[in-house]
Formats: structure tokens, sequence, C-alpha cells
């Protein structure tokens, strides 16, 4: 069955970095975008980044453009989220998530997510 | 950048009864739009996706419907366990990017 394992997560300063891995198993890693989603304590969902199967597109959110970035290792099925200059409003459960379409230009739905990891950004 | 609305922000229903959950985009989006329910401490779950299509494994009391700017997600008779928060999904044509609705909640009368 499809799983995905997020890990990294913890309590950063303001103005630091950090990065968050996903390790995916039970489908074909290197087909599938990805996605990742945050969900601050309390709050609704909030899209952050998404990558095409192989690598060659990544879009992200704007409020993380410019201090986030996605990547994978297909080698690895290992999906990740550099986060640099991290602000106290990205303190959030990050949860990575696999696209229910079948490419990045049709990518619709997130269809299987993991159950997240919580990063609290506090000096 | 698109905006969803989802209305009601609580709905307060028995088991048993249907539940009508909308949501509105501030403009016409493609059939790109999903529901996922979630509940307290777990993930997210994908219930209906491109407007209306069932994902896999979840109940037939689930349907969405709509088209344009306005769309449905209905549960037909509703079960302790459909007691949560629901949250609708659209993407914007290019670049592919996502937004979530504010969610309702569902909870018990």
């Amino acid at each position: 069955q499809v799983q995905l394992v997020e890990s990294g997560g913890g309590v950063v300063q303001p103005g630091r970095s950090l990065r968050l891995s996903c390790a995916a198993s039970g489908f074909t890693f290197s087909n599938s975008a990805l996605h990742w989603v945050r969900q601050a304590p309390g709050k609704g969902l909030e899209w952050v980044a998404v990558i095409s199967y192989d690598g060659s597109h990544e879009f992200h959110a704007d409020s993380v453009k410019g201090r986030f970035t996605i990547s994978r290792d297909n080698s690895k099925n290992t999906l990740s989220l550099q986060m640099n200059n991290l602000r106290a409003e990205d303190t959030a459960v990050y949860y990575c998530a696999r696209e229910g379409g079948v490419s990045i230009a049709e990518a619709s739905h997130f269809d299987f997510w993991g159950q997240g990891t919580l990063v609290t950004v506090s000096s | 950048e698109i905006v969803l609305t989802q209305s009601p922000a609580t709905l307060s229903l028995s088991p048993g009864e249907r539940a009508t959950l909308s949501c509105r985009a501030s403009q016409s989006v493609s059939r790109y739009l999903a529901w996922y329910q979630q509940k307290p401490g777990q993930a997210p779950r994908l219930l209906i996706y491109d407007a209306s299509n069932r994902a896999t494994g979840i109940p037939a009391r689930f349907s969405g419907s709509g088209s344009g700017t306005d769309f449905t997600l209905t549960i037909s008779s509703l079960e302790p366990e459909d007691f949560a928060v629901y949250y609708c999904q659209q993407r914007s044509n290019w670049p592919p990017l996502f937004t979530f609705g504010p969610g309702t909640k569902v909870d018990i009368k």
C-alpha cells in the first residue's frame, strides 16, 4: 500500500534553516508528481510546492517562493523540502502528498498523504 | 488568484441526515475541484476529484457535483464517522498553483 513518511521537523529559531524529508513506498515513485502541503495549528490547509515526476518542473506558493525549495531523489524514493530564512508564520504541520493526476500538466488533487511532521519556528 | 469560499462554516446535523456543503470560486475554475475530509489529529483524506469522481474506497454516500464557480459535496446519510472538517481545493491553469477553501465543520447536533 502507498506509504508516505515525513521526517525532519522540530523547533528552529527565526531566520534559520530546516530540511524536511518524505520517504515513499508502495508505488512507483518515479512516475508520480509530489506535493508539500502545510497546516498551521488550528488552521486550514495551505499548499506549499509541487515537483514533477522527474524533477524537471517545480512550482512554489508565493508565500514561500525564494525561501523554500522542493526536490526529489528518485534513486532513494525520497522527497525533500529545504526551508531557509524561516519565519514564525511557517509554523505548521507539513504533509507530503502524492499527486493523483497523470502528469504535472494534469495535476489536480492529492490522493495519498503522509501523517505530517511539525515545524515550530520560535525564538 | 482564485479564492475559494465554503459555506456554511459549521453544519450541525444528526446521524442519518443529509449534508450539503458548498464551495464557491471567485472565478470559473476548470474541472479541477477536489474535496477532502479531515478528522482531528489525522491527515486529510481525498473524497472527490475532478468535481464528481469518488476516490478509491470512498463510500457511495459521498457525491460531488457542480461546474464553473459553484460546487457541492453531498453526504446522503451521515454516519457517525462522517463528523469532520471538509475542504475543497482547486488548481489554477498555469502555472499549477493550488488553493484550499477555509473548510466546513460538520458536527453532531
